[in-house]
Order: structure tokens, then C-alpha cells, then sequence
């Protein structure tokens, strides 16, 4: 089956401690999204990266890091740093030759 | 800087009526315009996009219009099913800018039967 993979689904944390999310997808898309998720409202963008070994901020990457070492994985890892780390984070990708960006099912974060 | 709002934030419909759903852009630069729906617990998937060539765009009972004068575009869910019951957000998007999306707030809908 291709599609994006997203794991752990739920991930419980202690404050002060980094955790990292995984992305994986077998789609062989370029490029790669974060995006974060807070109750009732719309999707922020956190990172992304068009190309192995290059990503770009989004709008809301304070507390966040990401990596792209292989094409189909694009870990997030939240920091310490991040004040308010509870959310659902989802992962997208898409193709340079297409139009749809297509989502994974999300990680649902809780700090403790 | 809030780029696209989108209203109603939450709409109830009987089964068979029309749910029409509005947002709003800033960013003339934006080139796509995606619907996205939503169900609990899940990532979002693409329902419907148009470009902002075309005014219209219909796919089975859903319809994109699309006004570039006004910044304005909607969806409208003809028939609507209690299936349909979800929340829907629009979005947009530049490809000279890395095909970011930028989503509006989202709108719950419930479908009564």
C-alpha cells in the first residue's frame, strides 16, 4: 500500500522532555510537511522541505526541528523549547508534477 | 496575520439540503485553492481544488466557486448525507512558495437525518 505512515498515534511527554515524530512515505514525493493541529481550529505549518537535505521554517517553528536525511522520512522532533507541545500533528507530501498535497493520520501529542 | 478565513465555523443541515461553506483570502499571489475534510481523529483528505482560471468546479455534489475579483471563493455540498457530517477547511496555496498551505479556521458539519 503507499501512503504516509505517521507514528507513534498517541504520544504522552513530560515537560521538559524532546520527543520526535515519525514520517514516513513510500510515495516517492519531493516534498514533505509539518503542520500542527490545535482543537477547533485550522492547520499552522511548522516545517517543510521540498529536498533531501533541505527544509524551511513555516509559520510556527519556535520549539521545533526536523531532518531530512532520506527522501521518504521527515522526522519532527518537539523541543523543550516548544511552551505549548499539546496538539495533533499531521505530516503531508506531495509531488513537484501534482497538485494534491496528501496527509498521513497524525500523532496525537499530550504533554503532561 | 490570519491569510484566509473561512465562515460559518459550524453549520447544521437536514439530510437533502444544500451546506454552503465561505472563506476569504488576502494573498493575491495564491494559485490553488484546496477544499480539505476532516474527520475526528484523522488527517484530513482532499475533497474537491480549483485554480483561479476557472470560476466553477464540480465534482459529484460538490462545487467550487471561485470570485478572483471579491478574494472569495466557496463550497457547496448539494444533497448533503449524513456521511457528510465532518469539518471542512479551505485552503491555498502558492507554488512559487513551496506549495505551503495556508488553511482557514474550518467548519463543523452535521448532517441531520
Amino acid at each position: 500500500d503507499g501512503g504516509i505512515t505517521q507514528s507513534p498515534k498517541y504520544l504522552f511527554r513530560k515537560e521538559g522532555q524532546n520527543v520526535t515524530l515519525s514520517c514516513e512515505q513510500n510515495l516517492n514525493h519531493d516534498a514533505m510537511y509539518w503542520y500542527r493541529q490545535d482543537p477547533g481550529q485550522g492547520l499552522r505549518l511548522i516545517y517543510y522541505s521540498q529536498i533531501v537535505n533541505d527544509f524551511q521554517k513555516g509559520d510556527i517553528a519556535e520549539g521545533y526541528s526536523v531532518s531530512r536525511e532520506k527522501k521518504e522520512s521527515f522526522p519532527l522532533t518537539v523541543t523543550s523549547a516548544q511552551k505549548n507541545p499539546t496538539a495533533f500533528y499531521l505530516c503531508a507530501s506531495m509531488s513537484e508534477f501534482e497538485d494534491e498535497q496528501f496527509f498521513g493520520p497524525g500523532t496525537r501529542l499530550t504533554v503532561l | 496575520q490570519q491569510q484566509v478565513k473561512q465562515s460559518p465555523q459550524s453549520l447544521i443541515v437536514q439530510k437533502g439540503g444544500i451546506s454552503i461553506i465561505n472563506c476569504a483570502y488576502e494573498n493575491t499571489a495564491f494559485d490553488y485553492f484546496p477544499w480539505y475534510q476532516q474527520f475526528p481523529g484523522k488527517g484530513p483528505a482532499l475533497l474537491i481544488a480549483i485554480r483561479p482560471d476557472v470560476s466553477e468546479k464540480k465534482e459529484g455534489r460538490f462545487t467550487i466557486s471561485f470570485n478572483k475579483s471579491a478574494k472569495q471563493f466557496s463550497l457547496h455540498i448539494m444533497d448533503s448525507q449524513p456521511g457528510d457530517s465532518a469539518t471542512y477547511f479551505c485552503a491555498a496555496s502558492m507554488r512559487a512558495a513551496g506549495n505551503k498551505l495556508t488553511f482557514g479556521g474550518g467548519t463543523r458539519v452535521l448532517v441531520k437525518p
